[in-house]
């Protein structure tokens, strides 16, 4: 069975550093691109990046370039999405999801609430 | 990229079918046959529902349909029921090697 786990919910103060991570398990996770998309409360869904585990190759949106780092770690079947420096607009839910034909498989999503 | 222009809502009565529209440009919907479109229920993770226009992932109902005609998608659902209610978003794939993918504003659909 294909399954993305996330890990849990982070409450971190402007300015704090941050990574998120999604582990998949259940097929070759070097084999399907892995996108980050996020949910701000109450409002829609917007496409982040995307990152291809097999070689790392990274897309990002314009809106997230320069604002979170993309990586994963294929020795342990995870993608990650990083902040260096946390904004109180990063206060979100974050997804990860499994590109196949559409997103067919999603985490169960990750809720980051930036607060002073 | 823009993202895609969906309406912000939809109603529609139990048994009555429903159109969500997702309209973009030729450089994302009308370029490539590659939309998607998600269901989304409060405080869950969005479900994929057509791909590729007009495919169904199994499990998903055919009361689920999909279709595009120049730079507009659409996706309908027949014979509505009250679990359908939910937010709706369209995907596409817009061509750009560094911004691939772009959502649509969402719908939320009522079912009265």
């Amino acid at each position: 069975e294909v399954q993305l786990v996330q890990s849990g919910a982070e409450v971190k103060k402007p300015g704090e550093s941050l990574k998120i991570s999604c582990k998949g398990s259940g097929y070759s996770f070097t084999s399907y691109w892995i996108g980050w998309v996020r949910q701000m409360p109450g409002k829609g869904l917007e496409w982040m990046g995307i990152i291809y585990p097999g070689d790392s190759d990274t897309r990002y949106s314009p809106s997230f370039q320069g604002q979170v780092t993309i990586s994963a770690d294929k020795s342990i079947s995870t993608a990650y999405l990083q902040w260096s420096s946390l904004k109180a607009s990063d206060t979100a839910m974050y997804y990860c999801a499994r590109q196949d034909g559409g997103y067919r498989y999603w985490g169960q999503g990750t809720l980051v609430t930036v607060s002073s | 990229q823009s993202a895609l222009t969906q309406p912000r809502s939809v109603s529609g009565s139990p048994g009555q079918s429903v159109t969500i529209s997702c309209t973009g440009t030729s450089s994302d919907v009308g370029g490539y046959n590659y939309v998607s479109w998600y269901q989304q229920h409060p405080g869950k993770a969005p479900k994929l529902m057509i791909y590729d226009v007009s495919k169904r992932p199994s499990g998903v109902p055919d009361r689920f349909s999909g279709s595009k005609s120049g730079n507009t998608a659409s996706l309908t659902i027949s014979g509505l029921q009250a679990e359908d209610e939910a937010d709706y978003y369209c995907c596409s794939y817009a061509g750009s090697y560094t911004f691939p993918w772009v959502f649509g504003g969402g719908t939320k659909l009522t079912v009265l």
